[in-house]
């Protein structure tokens, strides 16, 4: 069974441009959700879509944004960058393994804002 | 408002001896306290969950012990190995309301042979 895969794996983009990022779930998984890596703030959540739906939002301003296709491919985009968004974006798909959600993670796509 | 806290930061343990990670929570909501191993270069993986119910459980080299009424849970890795040098993530989330994990802030852990 395939992985999490995090497309592309690297990004240098320049502040004031925008960025999508893309994540292929585990085939059968229909929660996505982001989050935000960074030395200084360590993991954050950005936000959860099943089924096409948003679930759950972290405290990102709404320069972040994010949705999910039907095939549970999900897209997220981040407008106007700033310096402070150069992260290592993460996406996790879940699915239930004895009774619990299990979160798995893709590689990440790493982003410097130049 | 850092939700789970985590210690140490970094830790130095000989082969074949012991680490020990803490951490604590503040939201009785939490029902599902997953710890994450995460090599340069990828993505955090699941190491081993407990639920609230569950006072200790074990998998392979890896232990969680849970302290429910002091909010806190810890990690044991016994027998370390030069392969278990990582980062570890404790998290914590309440299932019913979805699939936001909140994570400590990470413990480098460096076992030297």
């Amino acid at each position: 069974k395939a992985g999490v895969t995090q497309t592309p794996r690297y990004l240098i983009k320049t502040r004031g441009q925008q960025v999508t990022l893309s994540c292929s779930p585990i085939s059968g998984h229909r929660s996505v959700s982001w989050y935000q890596q960074t030395p200084g703030q360590g993991l954050q959540f950005l936000f959860e879509y099943f089924s096409e739906t948003q679930r759950n939002k972290g405290n990102f301003p709404g320069r972040f944004s994010g949705r999910q296709f039907s095939n549970s491919r999900s897209e997220m985009n981040v407008s106007t960058l700033e310096l402070g968004d150069s992260a290592l974006y993460l996406c996790a798909s879940s699915g239930t393994s004895g009774g619990e959600n299990i979160q798995y993670f893709g590689a990440g796509t790493r982003l410097s804002v130049l | 408002q850092q939700q789970v806290k985590q210690s140490p930061q970094s830790l130095i343990v000989q082969k074949g001896g012991i680490s020990i990670i803490n951490c604590a929570y503040e939201n009785t909501a939490f029902d599902y306290f997953p710890w994450y191993q995460q090599f340069p270069g990828k993505g955090p993986a699941l190491l081993i969950a407990i639920r609230p119910d569950v006072s200790e459980k074990k998998e392979g080299r890896f232990t969680i012990s849970f302290n429910k009424s002091a909010k806190q849970f810890s990690l044991h890795i016994m027998d370390s190995q030069p392969g278990d040098s990582a980062t570890y993530f404790c998290a914590a989330s309440n299932q019913a309301a979805g699939n936001k994990l909140t994570f400590g802030g990470g413990t480098r852990v460096l076992v030297k042979p």
